[in-house]
This record gives structure tokens, sequence and C-alpha cells, in this order.
């Protein structure tokens, strides 16, 4: 299985201020045929599905704010909240795809400072 | 949409059944449908999904226990997880690949299932 890592485990940041999450694969999921790094970022409110925020790693899906954006090739990844907004405020998990099973990150809480 | 249903309690030893029903796009349509479980102490874990055709593809640790089926007319996919222990309790949630993405576009509410007697 791949095992995905994430850090911190939890951060707490001022409104207005950058929030940057890193994930770390334990194997390459970047597919060099089609040059797609198979990863996903999700965002979760206590008491709600995990929401798709990112998909091939730095993929905004349609809908979601520019605040966030993906980066990260090979096994290294990271989520930034560019301008954190108290909506913000839930936990966020990275998520690989490249095979079966698909795995998540234990997920990094973000707070308000 | 989708919407999970089923029992919300369930003996040690015995089998887990829940439904989903998919509303606003077809369950034969070229996605992958999915099962996730989520625990405290876990996190998020894959359980398995599965094509409109029948083809399935199972988590190795839940493999020997678990039943994923579609029901095309009724427009749903159901899981079924055998011999379940108080480890299983947990929030299910079902969940869609997306065709642009192949990551989870769309998940159910959720539904919480607790294994005890």
């Amino acid at each position: 299985d791949i095992v995905m890592t994430q850090s911190p485990d939890s951060l707490a940041v001022s409104l207005g201020e950058r929030a940057t999450i890193n994930c770390k694969s334990s194997q390459n999921i970047l597919n060099s045929a089609n040059n797609k790094n198979y990863l996903g970022w999700y965002q979760q409110k206590p008491g709600q599905p995990p929401k798709l925020l990112i998909y091939w790693a730095s993929t905004r899906k349609p809908g979601v704010p520019d605040r966030f954006s993906g980066s990260g090739s090979g096994a290294d990844f990271t989520l930034t909240i560019s301008s954190l907004q108290v909506e913000d405020v839930a936990v966020y998990y990275c998520q690989q795809y490249y095979n079966t099973p698909r795995t998540f990150g234990q997920g990094t809480k973000v707070e308000i400072k | 949409q989708l919407q999970e249903s089923g029992p919300g309690l369930v003996k040690p030893s015995g089998t887990l059944s829940l439904t989903c029903v998919v509303s606003g796009a077809s369950i034969s349509s070229s996605n992958w449908w999915s099962w996730v479980r989520q625990t405290p102490g876990k996190g998020l874990e894959w359980i398995g999904e599965i094509y409109h055709d029948g083809t399935t593809d199972y988590n190795p640790s839940l493999k020997s226990r678990v039943t994923i089926s579609v029901d095309k007319p009724k427009n749903q996919f159901s899981l079924r997880l055998k011999s379940v222990t108080a480890a299983d309790t947990a929030v299910y949630y079902c969940a869609r690949v997306g065709l642009d993405s192949s990551a989870y576009d769309y998940w159910g509410p959720g539904t919480l299932v607790t294994v005890s007697s």
C-alpha cells in the first residue's frame, strides 16, 4: 500500500495569512505516461463528508475559491490556502489514486490563531 | 447526489449491509462507485469500488469479508461486510470517482454504523 503522510497534524493561522499543508507519499505517484500526479486534496468540516478541492495535484475543482492551490510532483505535495478565511476551518486530507487500495493521509486540522 | 441507507446498529459477528442510491446521474455511466469509511482511530479507509458491469476492486485488508454489488434498474449499489467486530464501527460513505478527476467528486452524507450487542 502507498502510505500518505501529512504534516503538520494541526496548525493555527491568523485570518488572512497563508496556511501550508504538506503531503508525502511512500512512493512516486506521478504517471510518466500522461505526466499526471494521482493526488487529490479534500476539505472536511464537522458532520460533513470530505469535499474535493484539488485533483491531479494542482487542478482546482470548479467552484473552489482560488485561494486554494496545490503543487508538487512525484512524492511531495503541498496544499496552500493563500489567505485564510473563517470558513476554511476544517480538516484537510490528501489522497492518492495512483493505485488501489486508494489511501488517504491522516489529516491536518486548520484553525484560526 | 448519493445517499446511504441501512441499519445503524449491527451485532458482533453479524453482517453490515448498506445501500447507496444515486440520483442525478446514471450508475451505468463510466464512473466507478466506491465505499469509504471513517473512524477516529484509522481515519479515512477505502473499502472498495464497483463499475456498472459488476467489476469490483476491494481493499486487501477487508477483501475476505466484503462484497460490493450494483443494481442498475434501481440506480444503486450496495455494501455487505460480514463477520463484523467493534473495529468496524465507523461512518460509512459512498462516493463517485469523477471521470475528469479520477478523485472522489461526489460523496453521500455518510451513515454511522455501530457494532455492538
